[in-house]
């Protein structure tokens, strides 16, 4: 069985302030697909992104950047210049190949004053 | 077009109702889910179809009764609920698993916010 945890229950900063959002996982399967999904107020999960444990590149979109190590089972996820509307709660999850169950971490909620 | 569309948004029903909560995509996806999310928790899977059949039932009670008429559709049956069943109810699909790494991905809709009295 797959487990993740999010050690940060909920973070709060100042606008334009980074944020990094912790994400520890354990599989025994060697290969699996790891994700982050955020969760506005409104309720609907938006899909942010998936990495493969085969490719351990990190990756940077706008404002957003992800942190993969194998050897320590962290997936980590930092908002650079933080904004109001990054304000939600953030889900990182695991899937194992040729899995469907999507294994979400407790969430961290992030708020964002201005 | 990576929309998934969820109806009623809210759902009040009493205890002895039957009602049923509506999914739909159009994106092409084989697979379709039903999650649970309770306030301040994550998403719990609840069922999987794959290619319009039920790959995965987490033990799920039978008051709760999922439906997938095809590849686009996919209905939850809600019978005799109980008030801790009150919840946001999320469907998402993926294109299926196995394929490519891409099959893996789950697009959610916005939910049904459901309230048993």
């Amino acid at each position: 069985a797959q487990k993740v945890t999010q050690a940060q229950t909920e973070i709060s900063v100042v606008e334009k302030e980074d944020v990094t959002l912790d994400c520890v996982y354990e599989t025994r399967d060697t290969t699996y697909y790891l994700f982050w999904y955020k969760q506005p107020p409104s309720g609907e999960l938006v899909f942010l992104i998936r990495r493969n444990s085969f490719d351990e590149q990190n990756e940077i979109s706008g404002r957003y950047s992800w942190n993969f190590q194998k050897s320590t089972s962290s997936f980590n996820f930092t908002i650079t210049a933080s904004q109001v509307v990054d304000s939600a709660v953030y889900f990182c999850g695991i899937i194992k190949a040729a899995g469907n169950k999507l294994t979400f971490g407790g969430g961290t909620r992030v708020l964002v004053k201005p | 077009d990576t929309e998934v569309t969820q109806t009623p948004k809210h759902l009040v029903m009493g205890m002895t109702n039957k009602k049923s909560l509506k999914c739909e995509q159009h994106m092409g996806h084989r697979a379709m889910y039903w999650y649970k999310q309770k306030a301040k928790k994550p998403p719990e899977l609840m069922f999987v179809y794959s290619y319009e059949k039920l790959s995965i039932n987490e033990s799920v009670p039978s008051r709760f009764s999922p439906e997938c008429p095809n590849s686009s559709l996919l209905n939850l049956h809600l019978h005799a609920l109980q008030p801790e069943d009150s919840a946001l109810y999320l469907c998402a699909s993926s294109q299926d698993r196995a394929q490519t790494a891409l099959s893996y991905e789950q697009y959610f809709g916005p939910g049904t916010r459901l309230t048993v009295t």
